[in-house]
């Protein structure tokens, strides 16, 4: 069966950065793109961008442009979300999902909370 | 970007009663493949989001019937016919007819 499984929850400092995986299982992952999307603390949902794993093409939302940055590792069949010059208003739940968009194929979500 | 605004943002709902949730466009969401990606997800306490309508009207698999979708443009709609103590959560309609994807602000059923 389909799985994401995200790593874990992080504390960082702000303007520091951290780094998300997401490993897929059950399908071949490069036949579908991953997205990013994020939620604040009983806050509402917030797309981040997308990521092609084959090519490695991606494309992010503006907001998030200069400080984003997904990857992948197709040997491990893992995608990554790097969010650097991290604040306080960055502390949520970020989830991976994959295509087609939506899914009902989404990570258990990782905390990040920036905090000083 | 295309902002999606939903309406009620909270509905308290008797069991076994229907509820309806709306949301609308900042612009049409017909895509020039001739597509509507308007769908509708549902996420409970702690959870991911679940998948439940997609462009529009279509049920996503081992979705119960008393969900429903329709719509067209700019105006779409949720309906339960008949809601259930597990259908409390918060409903969020959003589109990936543009980039960037954007999401209405959630609506909060609730059981009165």
């Amino acid at each position: 069966q389909v799985q994401l499984v995200q790593s874990g929850a992080e504390v960082k400092k702000p303007g520091a950065s951290v780094k998300v995986s997401c490993k897929a299982s059950g399908y071949t992952f490069t036949t579908y793109d991953i997205h990013w999307v994020r939620q604040a603390t009983g806050q509402g949902l917030e797309w981040m961008g997308w990521m092609n794993p084959h090519s490695g093409n991606t494309g992010y939302a503006q907001k998030f442009q200069g400080r984003v940055t997904m990857t992948r590792d197709t040997s491990i069949s893992t995608a990554y979300m790097e969010l650097s010059s991290l604040r306080s208003e960055d502390t949520a739940v970020y989830y991976c999902t994959r295509s087609p968009y939506p899914s009902d194929y989404w990570g258990q979500g990782a905390l990040v909370t920036v905090s000083s | 970007d295309i902002v999606m605004t939903q309406t009620p943002l909270s509905s308290p709902v008797t069991l076994g009663q229907p509820a309806s949730i709306s949301c609308r466009s900042s612009q049409s969401l017909v895509h020039s493949d001739g597509n509507t990606y308007l769908s509708w997800l549902q996420q409970r306490p702690g959870q991911p989001p679940r998948l439940l309508i997609y462009k529009i009207s279509n049920r996503f698999s081992g979705v119960p019937d008393r969900f429903s979708g329709s719509g067209a443009g700019t105006d779409f709609t949720l309906k339960i016919s008949g809601v259930e103590a597990e259908d409390v959560g918060i409903y969020y309609c959003t589109q990936a007819t543009q980039f960037p994807y954007t999401f209405g602000q959630g609506t909060k059923l609730e059981i009165k």
